[in-house]
Formats: C-alpha cells, sequence, structure tokens
C-alpha cells in the first residue's frame, strides 16, 4: 500500500546533538512538507519541497535543514541552533497546490 | 503569518448527538479549505477539499459547507458515534505561489457512549 514512513516514532537526543528525522513516501508525489506541533498550537510549517532538489522556507525554518535528493525521501535535520526542538513532527505530501495531504504517522523528539 | 481561527476548542457529545464546530479563515485571496481528521495515535487523515463558495460536501455522517467571502466553514457531525471521537483540523490554502497550508489549533471531539 502506498504511503508515508516516518522513523523513528519516538527519538530522544541530547541537548547540542544534531539529529536527523526520516520521511520516505512511495505515492510518486512531487511535494513534501514538514510541520511541527507544539502543545495549544496549530501545525506549523518548517520546510517544503514541490519538487526534487528544491525546497523553500516554512514559517519556522530556523535552526532546522532539509534535502530532496530523491523524490521519495525528504529527511529533516534539526540542528543545535534549534533552541526549542522538543516537539511532534509531522511529514506531509501531495500531488500539488491545494490539494488534499497525505501524512505520516509523526516523531515525537525529545531533547534533554 | 495568515490567521486560521477554529472553535470550540474541545467539545463532548453523548452517542448519537448531531454536532457541529467552526473554521475561520482570511476572506481575501482565498483558493481553497482542507477538512482533515486526526485520531489519537493515526495520521490526519483528509476529509474534504473545498474551493467554491457555497459548496457542500458530505462523506457518511460528515458533511461540510463553506462560505469563502465570510471566511467561514461548518463541519457537522450527524448523530455522532465513538468513531467520531478525534481532533478535526482546517486550513487555509491562499494560491499565492506556493503550495502551504495554514492550519487552525483543531477542534478537539469526545462523543461519550
Amino acid at each position: 500500500d502506498g504511503g508515508i514512513t516516518q522513523s523513528p516514532k519516538y527519538l530522544f537526543r541530547k541537548e547540542g546533538q544534531n539529529v536527523t528525522l526520516s520521511c520516505e513516501q512511495n505515492l510518486n508525489h512531487d511535494a513534501m512538507y514538514w510541520y511541527r506541533q507544539d502543545p495549544g498550537q496549530g501545525l506549523r510549517l518548517i520546510y517544503y519541497s514541490q519538487i526534487v532538489n528544491d525546497f523553500q522556507k516554512g514559517d519556522i525554518a530556523e535552526g532546522y535543514s532539509v534535502s530532496r535528493e530523491k523524490k521519495e525521501s525528504f529527511p529533516l535535520t534539526v540542528t543545535s541552533a534549534q533552541k526549542n526542538p522538543t516537539a511532534f513532527y509531522l511529514c506531509a505530501s501531495s500531488t500539488g497546490a491545494g490539494v488534499g495531504y497525505t501524512f505520516g504517522s509523526g516523531t515525537r523528539l525529545t531533547v534533554v | 503569518i495568515l490567521n486560521v481561527e477554529q472553535s470550540p476548542q474541545s467539545l463532548h457529545v453523548q452517542e448519537g448527538d448531531s454536532t457541529n464546530f467552526t473554521c475561520s479563515f482570511p476572506s481575501s485571496n482565498f483558493y481553497a479549505l482542507h477538512w482533515y481528521r486526526w485520531e489519537t495515535a493515526k495520521s490526519p487523515e483528509a476529509l474534504f477539499v473545498m474551493t467554491l463558495n457555497g459548496d457542500e460536501k458530505k462523506k457518511g455522517r460528515i458533511s461540510a459547507t463553506l462560505n469563502t467571502k465570510e471566511g467561514y466553514s461548518y463541519l457537522y457531525i450527524k448523530g455522532s458515534q465513538p468513531e467520531d471521537s478525534a481532533t478535526y483540523l482546517c486550513a487555509f490554502y491562499s494560491g499565492a505561489g506556493s503550495y502551504q497550508l495554514t492550519f487552525g489549533k483543531g477542534t478537539k471531539l469526545s462523543v461519550i457512549p
């Protein structure tokens, strides 16, 4: 079955360490997205990519980096520059603009 | 940053009751309004993508209406069942040269058996 896989489901890291969250899709979708959720907040866009080898900053890109070397993969690196990295991270994909997203199941990152 | 508001933040209803909640969004530069259902420990699931003023969409016991002129959408659930318990998200798309959706904070629905 087609879908989006995020791994791992839970991730613990020490403060000051970079960490990479995986997002893989086999839906042949061109666009992929990373959102962050904090308690009491809506989903906020970190980065998105409309096509391979291209990506754009979202509303809260500081302290994060991404790559889009393959259509299927859009990994997110949370760097030590991100001041409050503990959060729930959701990856999504879509066929294009304005159409419904397909979401992964998320990664909960805890930095101690 | 665009403002998308959902109300109420949470509600509890008895099984069999019908309910509705609201999503408010900017009435200018409208392209599409999305509704998603997010059950605990699962991925958000797309319910509707609405683009036309006055549009009404239906999926089983769930329906949604759209008013782009005044900037709101209603989601209705008829005869709520425990399996309807979830957080319902709306998301606004302005079509302004990017694929970005702006999400509301969601309405958390709990259906009491």
